[in-house]
C-alpha cells in the first residue's frame, strides 16, 4: 500500500532560520508530488507540485522542494522563514497508476515560527 | 471565481443523528474528492466521484457513510447514526480532469458529535 511519511511532527524555528521538512513516500511506480499548507482556520493551499522534469521545484512564498527518486523523497525547503509561515504543512502523493487525482497525505508537520 | 465551497463550516450532531455535508466544486470541475482529517492526523482519502458516478470509494467506512455527486447540485457526504468517532474535519477537493491535475480544496466542515 502507498504511504507518505513526514518525520517532523512539530518544528519550532526563529525568524530568518532555514527550514527543511522531510517527506518520504513508498510506491514503486511513477508519482506526482505535492506540498500543501494549511494556515490556522483555513483550507489547504497548494505550495508547489512536481509532475516531471526538473526535480528542483519552486513554489509560492519562497518555498522549494527537491524530488530525489532514489531516496523516494520530496523535502520542502525555505532559506529564511517568516512568522507568517506558521502553519501546518502536508506532503501528498498521487500514484499515476491510480484512478484520478486521489492523494495520499502525510501526517503533517506543524511549523511554529517565533518572531 | 468562487473556489470550492463547503457548508456548513461547523456542524454539531448528537449521537445517532444524521450529518449531511455539502460540497460545491469550482466552476467547470467535474471531479470531487472527500477527505477526512481526524485530530492529530493527516488527511485520509475517503471517496472520489465524478458527476453521477462513484469512481473510487476505497477509503469509505463500510457502514453509515455514503456519498453522491448528482447531475445537478453539490456533492453530498452523508453520515448516518453518527458516533463520537466521526468527529473530524471533512474536506472536499475538486479538479477539472482526471490523472495529472491539481485539486483545489474547500475550507472544510468541522463535525462535532456530542
Amino acid at each position: 500500500a502507498q504511504s507518505v511519511s513526514q518525520h517532523n511532527h512539530h518544528v519550532i524555528l526563529s525568524e530568518a532560520a532555514s527550514l527543511e521538512l522531510g517527506c518520504n513516500y513508498s510506491y514503486g511506480g511513477t508519482v506526482n508530488l505535492f506540498w500543501y499548507v494549511q494556515y490556522p482556520g483555513q483550507h489547504l493551499q497548494l505550495l508547489l507540485k512536481y509532475f516531471s522534469g526538473d526535480p528542483l521545484v519552486k513554489g509560492i512564498k519562497g518555498f522549494e522542494a527537491e524530488f530525489i527518486k532514489s531516496k523516494f523523497s520530496f523535502n520542502l525547503r525555505k532559506p529564511s522563514v517568516q512568522w507568517s509561515d506558521t502553519a501546518e504543512y502536508f506532503c501528498a502523493v498521487n500514484a499515476r497508476a491510480n484512478q484520478g487525482g486521489k492523494l495520499i497525505f502525510g501526517q503533517g508537520t506543524e511549523l511554529s515560527v517565533k518572531p | 471565481n468562487a473556489g470550492v465551497m463547503q457548508n456548513p463550516r461547523h456542524l454539531v450532531r448528537r449521537r445517532g443523528q444524521e450529518a449531511r455535508l455539502r460540497c460545491s466544486p469550482m466552476k467547470g470541475h467535474s471531479h470531487v474528492y472527500w477527505y477526512r482529517q481526524l485530530p492529530e492526523e493527516g488527511l485520509k482519502f475517503m471517496v472520489y466521484l465524478q458527476k453521477e458516478n462513484i469512481i473510487d470509494e476505497s477509503g469509505m467506512p463500510k457502514e453509515r457513510f455514503s456519498a453522491e455527486f448528482p447531475k445537478e447540485g453539490p456533492s453530498i457526504l452523508r453520515i448516518q447514526q453518527v458516533v463520537r468517532g466521526d468527529s473530524a474535519a471533512y474536506f472536499c477537493a475538486s479538479s477539472d480532469r482526471t490523472g495529472v491535475s491539481e485539486a483545489f480544496f474547500g475550507q472544510g466542515t468541522r463535525l462535532t458529535v456530542v
